[in-house]
């Protein structure tokens, strides 16, 4: 079964630095997707980034980038120019092709202290 | 596009009691998926459809709980009778299915109390 590991249950980081949130995941599928979502107080789900695994570039969306390192099974986000507004707990999600599911980690919390 | 909708947002109910919840999906979507979020357990698929038929109930908790899919644009979850362990947050997703994408899109979520 596949499973997906959030090592860090909390990160804090000054506003406008960088920070990186780290997950690991197992499989021994080869037809995945990867994901970030970002839940507010709000408790919104808000997709932030996707990775499709048979894509060696890593992902990028504004601020928001990846490191993924498929032979690893790492995943990492990396938030560049913090806002206060990022502050949430971040999930990793890992996306079966085979079963149509999606499978969490147990999240990290972000604060950014400004 | 309004995004997946849910309600009711929040439902506090006393126990033995039934509780709909309900979801609209994002038009077009052919994929419809049920979860739910504890603290001690985290996000957990409770369902899913496609083309309104469900295909994996497997993390559906017992038989208290029930899903339907009548249409493309409508899904509910019912709880008959609910107890207090089924507090929690109740978030509906939808998606396309492959090839279009498969991100799933979450809705607001409904948070059940059951006193």
């Amino acid at each position: 079964a596949q499973t997906v590991t959030q090592s860090q249950p909390e990160m804090s980081v000054q506003e406008a630095e960088t920070v990186t949130l780290s997950c690991t995941y197992d499989t021994s599928e080869s037809d995945y997707y990867l994901f970030w979502y970002k839940q507010p107080p709000s408790r919104q789900m808000i997709l932030v980034i996707r990775q499709e695994a048979y894509k060696q570039q890593n992902a990028t969306e504004n601020r928001f980038s990846v490191n993924f390192q498929k032979a690893a099974k790492s995943f990492s986000l990396k938030i560049s120019d913090s806002q206060l507004g990022d502050a949430a707990m971040y999930f990793c999600a890992y996306y079966s092709g085979a079963t149509n599911k999606l499978i969490f980690g147990t999240g990290t919390l972000l604060a950014v202290q400004p | 596009d309004a995004g997946v909708i849910q309600s009711p947002r929040h439902e506090v109910t006393e126990m033995g009691q039934e509780v709909t919840l309900r979801c609209k999906p994002i038009s077009g979507h052919d994929y419809l998926f049920w979860y739910r979020q504890t603290m001690m357990r985290g996000l957990e698929l409770l369902i899913y459809f496609n083309n309104n038929v469900p295909i994996d109930d497997s993390g559906m908790p017992e038989d208290r709980f029930s899903a339907k899919m009548p249409n493309a644009s409508f899904s509910t979850l019912k709880i008959q009778p609910s107890e207090p362990r089924d507090s929690a947050v109740y978030f509906c997703a939808s998606s396309f299915g492959k090839p279009k994408g498969d991100t799933q899109y979450f809705g607001p979520g409904t948070r059940l109390t059951v006193l």
